[in-house]
């Protein structure tokens, strides 16, 4: 069925230091790639997202790449500070569809 | 303008109710989605409507949950005689039909005594 994988579960970097995290996808119809950021308590907030002709897309300090190829999609998260810190969710969706989510991954950003 | 919104933000609730949630979407969105979230877990589909559509009810876990959208606006999840794992924040989002993007409304959380 269909099924997005996404790692790392946590991860935890040093202030200013950038983050990656990554995401791959098995439905091949799938050609909408969103991020959502979910802070604690909150509901998930898009930040940035990616359609399938497109191969990279950047956002100020946030930016996401799609190999289609590999089915597998990144986000960077560069000079990273410490209202970065939230949990991240990649998705994947064939356009106005249900999304299939990835299991998110905490990051932590240290002072 | 006016996000999504949901209601209520919290239900407890004691195993064997039946219990409604209740989502409102953004004025004009023709899109409406479930989404079940457990603690510390990734989203999970329950139900998708579009328009005038059969909605597509794929991701309901059991038929002791149901959902309608009346009149193609607020949207009203229903679970019978709930159980101790319904536990969780139930989502609703919206998106226009016309784009991808959907927007996610703050959630319930329901808790099953």
């Amino acid at each position: 069925g269909e099924n997005v994988e996404q790692h790392p579960s946590t991860l935890s970097v040093q202030e200013g230091d950038s983050a990656v995290i990554k995401c791959t996808y098995s439905d091949s119809a799938s050609n909408y790639f969103p991020w959502y950021k979910q802070e604690l308590g909150k509901r998930p907030q898009l930040i940035i997202d990616i359609r399938s002709n497109v191969g990279e897309k950047k956002d100020q300090r946030i930016a996401v790449t799609l190999n289609k190829t590999a089915k597998h999609f990144s986000l960077h998260i560069t000079e990273t500070q410490p209202e970065d810190s939230a949990v991240y969710f990649c998705a994947a969706s064939r356009g106005t569809y249900k999304y299939i989510f990835g299991t998110g991954t905490r990051l932590k950003v240290l002072a | 303008g006016a996000g999504v919104s949901q209601s209520p933000s919290n239900k407890v609730t004691e195993k064997g109710k039946d219990v409604e949630l209740r989502c409102d979407p953004i004025s004009g969105h023709t899109a409406l989605y479930w989404y079940r979230q457990s603690l510390g877990q990734g989203l999970e589909f329950l139900i998708y409507f579009q328009g005038n559509s059969a909605p597509d009810k794929s991701g309901l876990p059991s038929d002791r949950f149901s959902a309608e959208r009346t009149g193609g606006s607020v949207s009203t999840l229903t679970i019978q005689r709930t159980q101790q794992e319904d536990s969780a924040v139930y989502l609703c989002a919206s998106s226009s039909g016309m784009t991808d993007t959907q927007y996610f409304g703050p959630g319930t959380r329901l808790t099953v005594l």
